[in-house]
């Protein structure tokens, strides 16, 4: 079945380190795939979305390639600050009479000052 | 324009009960689905809405289950509750996504259910 893999965390930064959160994927078709963040307390935001094969989504200095052959979908980021810490999912959407959405287990990101 | 919105915010029930959770959805939206989190977890599908019908379900028993109305609010219902539904219910709207796996779902700020 479809499937989403995400790189065991949690992870802690030093503000103004680089950041890669690792997301593969096990999809029949051709998903759509998405980054959410989770602050605490809180839903889900949006942050970045890719649609097809070799798109890069970005948003607030986050980047993330879909990448076909590798079936994978990392979350970069050049820069981190103190406000980006909180809970990032990777997830891909198929459409099963429904479009549905299949999460990652998440990862807890801190950075500290 | 106003996101999604849920209602309550918080709900302890005891085992056994039932409970009524509601979304309304983002203006323009004509498509609910919701999703349970437990903590710790990523967020799994329960089902869709579109135009007042369930057009898609996850693996969750029938004692889950929902009503879309016409203004594309909805409502989800759990009865016979049970200590492992003690969860984050997300509420999700999107544009019409029937036929499509592209369509950004927006999430809500969720309702945090404790079955005691």
């Amino acid at each position: 079945g479809d499937s989403v893999t995400q790189m065991e965390g949690p992870v802690t930064l030093s503000e103004e380190a680089f950041l890669t959160i690792n997301c593969t994927y096990t999809a029949t078709g051709y998903p759509s795939l998405f980054w959410y963040v989770q602050y605490p307390g809180e839903g889900l935001q949006l942050l970045l979305k890719a649609t097809k094969a070799d798109d890069k989504g970005s948003n607030k200095g986050f980047e993330a390639t879909y990448r076909k052959e590798t079936t994978s979908f990392h979350l970069e980021k050049g820069s981190v600050q103190v406000s980006d810490s909180a809970v990032y999912f990777c997830a891909l959407s198929v459409f099963q009479g429904a479009q549905k959405l299949v999460f990652g287990q998440g990862t807890r990101l801190t950075i500290n000052p | 324009e106003t996101g999604v919105t849920q209602s309550p915010t918080h709900l302890i029930k005891t085992r056994g009960q039932q409970v009524t959770l509601r979304c309304s959805s983002q203006s323009g939206h004509n498509t609910v689905s919701w999703y349970q989190q437990a903590l710790g977890q990523g967020p799994q599908f329960i089902f869709q809405y579109y135009r007042e019908e369930e057009n898609g379900r996850g693996n969750f028993p029938p004692r889950f289950s929902g009503l879309q109305f016409p203004n594309y609010s909805s409502e989800l219902n759990v009865n016979a509750l049970e200590l492992d539904d003690s969860a984050l219910y997300l509420c999700a709207s999107s544009r019409d996504s029937r036929g499509w796996s592209t369509d950004t779902q927006y999430f809500g700020p969720g309702t945090r259910l404790t079955v005691l």
